[in-house]
């Protein structure tokens, strides 16, 4: 099985930088995924780390650490918009490549 | 290139009644996903079908079952409704093991 740790809640202040945590326990790992959840909409994916380092997207970037068990989402610039809940989700590897979900990190973003 | 749509967006059930919620994953995607999400237990795996079958499963009872067709398209149906699942059911759909998931908006079924 899968224990998947992220802060429930975090605010931050529209142009800043925000970093959203996320640890894991599993007994195999395959990939760890980042997705963000508007209030009421589908999740959409971000981005995805199977190997050690940073991975940047524009604005996002997100970070992995496999011997940790860590991984952060790293948002730049913040804007009204990165107002949403943000989805760690970890695949196990063996077996079922289905990501097991955090509970999620909602972030509010305030001028 | 459309995306996955669900139907319907909204519904309301009573107690002990049935429900069957549909999923049109994109075209050429052959992996369809269902998840339960609600505010206390976040995103959880119900099942997945590919090419017809179900490939995993996820710990929820066996009211909850789904089915896929030919054509890629998805059903899943709860039974025996229960006012705990009152959620918001998300179906996600993928080429195959790829690694993108694409999620639709969902259908918020609410039991009363």
């Amino acid at each position: 099985g899968q224990n998947i740790d992220q802060p429930t809640e975090m605010t931050a202040t529209e142009g800043a930088i925000v970093q959203i945590n996320c640890t894991y326990q599993t007994s195999g790992f395959n990939g760890l995924f980042w997705y963000q959840q508007h209030a009421g909409e589908a999740p959409t994916f971000l981005s995805y780390n199977v190997l050690d380092g940073l991975e940047e997207k524009g604005r996002f970037s997100s970070f992995l650490s496999r011997s940790k068990g860590y991984s952060y989402l790293l948002l730049k610039e913040l804007q009204m918009k990165d107002s949403a809940s943000y989805l760690c989700a970890v695949r196990e590897a063996g077996g079922s490549y289905i990501p097991t979900f955090g509970r999620g990190t909602s972030l509010i973003v305030h001028p | 290139k459309a995306g996955v749509t669900q139907t319907p967006r909204y519904l309301i059930k009573t107690r002990g009644q049935q429900v069957t919620l549909s999923c049109s994953p994109i075209s050429g995607h052959r992996s369809v996903s269902w998840y339960q999400q609600t505010p206390g237990q976040g995103l959880q795996f119900l099942f997945e079908y590919f090419s017809e079958t179900q490939r995993n499963k996820g710990n929820f009872p066996g009211r909850f079952s789904g089915r896929q067709f030919s054509n890629s398209r998805s059903e899943m149906n709860v039974s025996t409704l229960e006012l705990g699942d009152s959620a918001l059911y998300l179906c996600a759909s993928n080429e195959g093991q790829g690694d993108e998931a694409f999620f639709g908006q969902g259908t918020r079924l609410t039991v009363v």
